[in-house]
């Protein structure tokens, strides 16, 4: 276990519709970073926050909000939800904001399937 | 067009065999590279990193081999067993704090 937890497991939903991936990093990490897997891109950086502050953006689309509450845990936003965001959503937590040696360490993921 | 899945490559190894991993990363400015192991089902598991002024690391029955000259990692998993099964990635960190992830390789571990 890696002490990084995410919920729900599963969510099925519709295109168009939103939802609220959650995530609670590992006790005294301040860093959240949110993945996204799938099967043809593979894993892919979206965004990070640190402290609450947005810290650093990847490949997130418009569609896809975060936030990282004063408790640090966060929460991922995907609006308009496209068949094509069907994928693994992976958060992962570390102590620092940046730099050699700062391991990630994720949670179990939440599978989300847009029907 | 029609998206296709990732064809993952797949290293099959005899139990009590060596594995031997290989990876490719991109940018040259890395500092710090991490693999991890991925079960089906669960999230990445972090496994052993090296920072880019070491050319080896080792952990417990695992060793990382770094080539900056050639951009290349390896993995080398000693006395493979089958709870290595699993898809292992190489990462690579990328401007301070991003994570750019290989494609994975798919180890299977016979018995």
């Amino acid at each position: 276990d890696s002490g990084v937890t995410q919920t729900p497991k599963h969510l099925i939903t519709a295109t168009g519709q939103r939802v609220t991936l959650r995530c609670s990093p590992r006790s005294g990490d301040l860093s959240v970073y949110w993945y996204q897997q799938s099967l043809d891109q593979g894993l892919q950086f979206l965004i990070q926050y640190y402290n609450g502050e947005e810290r650093a953006k990847g490949n997130i689309l418009e569609r896809f909000s975060a936030q990282q509450f004063p408790d640090l845990h966060s929460e991922l936003n995907l609006s308009s939800l496209e068949l094509g965001d069907s994928a693994l959503y992976f958060c992962a937590s570390s102590v620092e904001g940046g730099g050699a040696q700062n391991i990630q360490y994720f949670g179990a993921g939440t599978r989300l399937s847009v029907l | 067009g029609e998206s296709v899945g990732l064809h993952l490559p797949t290293l099959s190894v005899q139990e009590g065999d060596n594995s031997i991993i290989n990876c490719a990363y991109s940018n040259s400015a890395s500092d710090y590279f991490i693999w991890y192991k991925q079960e089906s089902g669960k999230g990445p598991q972090f496994i052993i990193d090296i920072r880019s002024n070491m050319d080896k690391r080792q952990g417990q029955r695992v060793t990382v081999l770094l080539n900056k000259t050639v951009k290349h990692l390896s993995l080398q998993i000693a006395a493979t067993q089958p709870g290595d099964s699993a898809v292992y990635f190489c990462a690579e960190n990328f401007e301070g704090n991003k994570l750019v992830f290989g494609a994975g390789t798919i180890l299977r571990v016979k018995s």
